[in-house]
């Protein structure tokens, strides 16, 4: 069975750091780009970043560039986000997702998501 | 950036009726346009990608149509399990969504 699964959320203050994971399971991993979407407590979808099927290529939202960093470990079918500098506003449960193959910036499979509140 | 605005916000209607949701782009971005469905508590669960193409295991009574900068979902005949909140998203760029449109039981 296809699957991902995120991990590493919780509380943390304003300033903090924090390292989100994301376990693959059922594919060859390292065909596919992994993305990072949010959603803040009920509102909308939010594209935080992507990363190649090699890890050579990664992009970012403007309102996460500098503060969040992107990576992959093929060897581990695993994908992270390291996130820094958080802010309140980065308060939303992340997901991660993967891009369809051809299609890398549709995504056709979701994890659980994590959540990750940004207080005092 | 490409802002998608979905109209309308809210729908209501009753199992058995047509839902047709609509995704108006700031400038065009051709066919590159998926629809999401979300369930309270659930993922996303992508429906339609590049614009008209059904995913697999996606029922046939979903739809999607447009091109440049206006788009629409159909959902011919809803069943009770789609009743939800509906997001368009594209990628002519950066990848952005619509604000959705939540398709509540009249």
């Amino acid at each position: 069975e296809v699957q991902l699964l995120e991990s590493g959320g919780g509380l943390v203050q304003p300033g903090g750091s924090l390292r989100l994971s994301c376990a693959a399971s059922g594919f060859t991993f390292t065909n596919y780009a992994m993305n990072w979407v949010r959603q803040a407590p009920g509102k909308g979808l939010e594209w935080v970043s992507s990363i190649s099927g090699s890890g050579s290529s990664v992009y970012y939202a403007d309102s996460v560039k500098g503060r969040f960093t992107i990576s992959r470990d093929n060897s581990k079918d695993t994908l992270y986000l390291q996130m820094s500098s958080l802010r309140v506003d980065d308060t939303a449960v992340y997901y991660c997702a993967r891009g369809i193959r051809g299609h890398p910036w549709f995504f056709d499979i979701w994890g659980r998501g994590t959540l990750v509140p940004v207080s005092s | 950036e490409i802002v998608l605005t979905q109209s309308p916000a809210t729908l209501s209607l009753s199992p058995g009726e047509r839902a047709t949701l609509s995704c108006r782009a700031s400038q065009s971005i051709r066919t590159s346009l998926a629809w999401y469905q979300q369930k309270p508590g659930q993922a996303p669960r992508l429906l339609i990608y590049d614009a008209s193409n059904r995913v697999t295991g996606i029922p046939a009574r979903f739809s999607g149509s447009g091109s440049g900068t206006d788009f629409t979902l159909t959902i011919n005949s809803l069943e009770p399990e789609d009743f939800a909140v509906y997001y368009c998203q594209q990628h002519s760029n950066w990848p952005t969504f619509g604000q959705g449109t939540k398709v509540e039981i009249k």
